[in-house]
């Protein structure tokens, strides 16, 4: 069963505008990754945050997770018609933190 | 370095033949990873293998379903006697070490049962 749910299910915006996308779950976890999905094939990897994070930078990215709230977000700024794709959230339970758990993702459409 | 491969890219194949599906992890990686993603079902966890042993296969569908790690490296998930709700993509993915570390995934394999 899928713990993560990704809201909104999808966002279409015009190029140049910030994009976020929140995950929620329900167990406690090791940590959050999240992934990106191009024309449903592999997964490429984006960010990492550990439960002990609350933020998190990468490029344009920005990733925050509040544990009390089990949720997470991620911001993607200056949208590039690039960053078209699903974007998936996963989690590392604490036990079993090799059994990632993906959410249903977001489909992010940047319009030119 | 090169990334995690997996082949054939696209299988297609009749209801009742067996498949197999290869993975090549990224040179040193210790845990490997199977995964499905299918229309209905999401991304959904099958199995891992840390060196040679897959501590839990509680993820696999069915007992159509295999999958082995040989020299800590290359694995191949087997599915006998296909189904149509097989047909999904299958996702392989390898970490440095087995649990907290990033999972890099190779490009999937799409299975198609007719």
């Amino acid at each position: 069963s899928q713990q993560g749910e990704e809201d909104p299910q999808a966002l279409s915006i015009q190029e140049g505008e910030n994009a976020t996308m929140n995950c929620s779950y329900k167990t406690s976890i090791n940590n959050l990754q999240w992934y990106r999905q191009n024309s449903g094939r592999g997964l490429v990897h984006l960010i990492l945050i550990r439960s002990n994070e609350r933020e998190k930078h990468s490029g344009r990215l920005r990733v925050t997770l509040d544990t009390s709230k089990k949720s997470s977000s991620l911001l993607i700024t200056a949208s590039r018609a690039a960053d078209t794709a699903s974007y998936f959230c996963a989690t590392a339970p604490i036990q079993g933190a090799q059994k990632l758990v993906f959410g249903q993702g977001t489909r992010l459409t940047i319009n030119p | 370095g090169a990334g995690v491969s997996q082949s054939p890219s696209n299988k297609v194949t009749e209801k009742g033949k067996d498949v197999e599906l290869r993975c090549d992890p990224i040179s040193g990686h210790t845990a490997l990873y199977w995964y499905r993603q299918s229309l209905g079902q999401g991304l959904e966890f099958l199995i891992y293998f840390q060196g040679n042993s897959a501590p839990d296969k509680s993820g696999l569908p069915s007992d159509r379903f295999s999958a082995e790690r040989t020299g800590g490296s290359v694995s191949t998930l087997t599915i006998q006697r296909t189904q149509q709700e097989d047909s999904a993509v299958y996702l392989c993915a390898s970490s440095l070490r087995q649990g907290r570390d990033t999972q890099y995934f190779g490009p999937g394999t799409r299975l198609t049962v007719l």
